[in-house]
């Protein structure tokens, strides 16, 4: 976790209001997550980045967005939050090329309620 | 699609005793598995990971796990289980996405309850 940190760590926040969590790692790793953990479900990926200003989708983006503008900071934007994306969300980080076997490094987390 | 699966939600053994959680995979081609653990209120800790060779393999805090590809499993053991080990544990698999660069696929997760 020591070169993760993520903020805020707890947010409470009402449905329809825009939320912002920001990762930032100062391992220079090239690639960022951004997962969240549901119960029964394990971690699921968000939106990864590859480099700055370089996003993508992963299985579960809908209703978020994100934004890479330096390597170091990975911002995660709920628009207009949702009950259903109260969890607990997780950034994390790699070095290394696409092929790389590289493990993933993770944050601490941050716990979302959507009121 | 490349998946992982950890078919026991919770696992209880005895202190002292061997550990075992279960991870078994479903890849094409050849599967690059991780091993994590997640304390309480914690990210994600790295333990182990198979990439190619010895199908034992070792890592953090005597943790082994044992890859068998007849089988598409790769178990987590540990000879002698501590109360400390209590945790949350998760198997992943090595996902190469076409957009560039990899995510893990994780299983569900099994919780490992350590005893007296």
């Amino acid at each position: 976790d020591a070169g993760i940190t993520q903020s805020p760590r707890h947010k409470v926040t009402e449905t329809g209001t825009p939320v912002t969590l920001r990762c930032h790692q100062t391992e220079n790793h090239r690639y960022m997550y951004w997962y969240r953990q549901d119960p029964g479900h394990g971690l699921r990926l968000i939106h990864y980045s590859y480099g700055v200003k370089d996003t993508d989708k992963g299985e579960v983006s809908d209703g978020y967005s994100v934004s890479r503008s330096k390597t170091e900071d990975f911002l995660l934007t709920l628009e207009s939050a949702t009950s259903s994306q109260t969890s607990v969300y997780f950034c994390a980080s790699c070095p290394g090329t696409r092929s790389s076997y590289n493990e993933q490094f993770f944050g601490p987390g941050t716990r979302l309620t959507v009121l | 699609a490349q998946s992982v699966a950890q078919p026991e939600d919770q696992v209880n053994v005895a202190e002292g005793n061997p550990l075992t959680v279960k991870c078994t995979y479903s890849v094409s081609g050849n599967p690059y598995l991780f091993w994590y653990v997640q304390y309480p209120n914690r990210g994600l800790q790295f333990l182990l990971k198979y990439i190619t060779g010895d199908n034992l393999v070792k890592g953090s805090y005597g943790f082994e796990a044992e890859f068998n590809k007849s089988q598409t499993s790769f178990h987590l053991k540990k000879p002698s289980a501590l109360v400390s080990d209590s945790a949350l544990y998760f198997c992943a698999v090595r996902v190469v996405l076409t957009g560039g660069g990899n995510k893990l696929t994780f299983g569900t997760g099994t919780q490992l309850k350590v005893e007296l």
